[in-house]
């Protein structure tokens, strides 16, 4: 039981390159969810979704994309990328119902140049 | 205004110390709430819920005041391994999604 797994651990983008960050569990959660961590924010939640072909947006959406195609993934893209997206990216995942109770992954620290 | 507020700290206190720190919120609406740690450079995970009785959990106190919006977290006889970062996490009634706060840095100190 891997539980949530992100890749890749660490990524240097150019300002207007794209890429997709990639999550996926496999504890059968409806619940998944992309947050990221700037220092002094806390974490700020991007986009959820509450099961596959579902998603809505969360508190700073602009400049990302996901799609769920299945139950275990939920990719990240970032269509092009800014400094400003530079930070700390976390996936989470949990039971529908049980949000407070959110198995985050190991995160993906982007930096943008 | 943030909807979640804490104090970022960094508190430093020497070990077997109490350290208590408090974290406000806006919304009136919030239902749940909860203390999430994380490790320096890790993820965060769930420490415990806050229940409207006040609930313990080991060394670890947490405390709801619902009338002034605000939650409590107390650690008692502090110890190395709990230098973290506390992040207050409230669920508003209804919403499918959790507001951080910024988190309170801690570091006990030998």
């Amino acid at each position: 039981n891997a539980g949530v797994t992100q890749t890749p651990k660490f990524q240097v983008l150019k300002t207007g390159q794209s890429m997709t960050l990639q999550c996926a569990q496999d504890m059968n959660h409806e619940y998944m969810s992309w947050y990221r961590q700037d220092p002094g924010m806390g974490l700020r939640l991007i986009h959820y979704s509450v099961g596959a072909g579902i998603t809505d947006q969360g508190e700073v959406p602009n400049g990302y994309n996901v799609s769920r195609s299945t139950t275990e993934d939920f990719p990240l893209r970032l269509l092009s990328a800014a400094p400003s997206q530079t930070s700390v990216y976390f996936c989470a995942s949990s039971y529908l119902g049980q949000e407070e109770t959110q198995y985050f992954g190991p995160g993906t620290r982007l930096l943008v140049l | 205004r943030k909807e979640v507020e804490q104090d970022p700290g960094p508190f430093n206190v020497p070990e077997g110390a109490t350290v208590a720190f408090n974290c406000t919120y806006s919304n009136s609406a919030s239902q749940s709430f909860f203390w999430y740690r994380q490790d320096c450079r890790k993820e965060p995970k769930l420490l415990m819920s806050v229940y409207s009785s006040g609930n313990e959990d080991g060394r670890f106190t947490a405390q709801l005041n619902r009338a002034s919006q605000y939650i409590s977290l107390l650690i008692r006889d502090s110890k190395l391994s709990d230098s973290a970062t506390y992040l207050c996490v409230v669920k508003v009634q209804g919403a499918q999604k959790l507001v951080f706060g910024q988190g309170t840095r801690l570091t006990i100190n030998p």
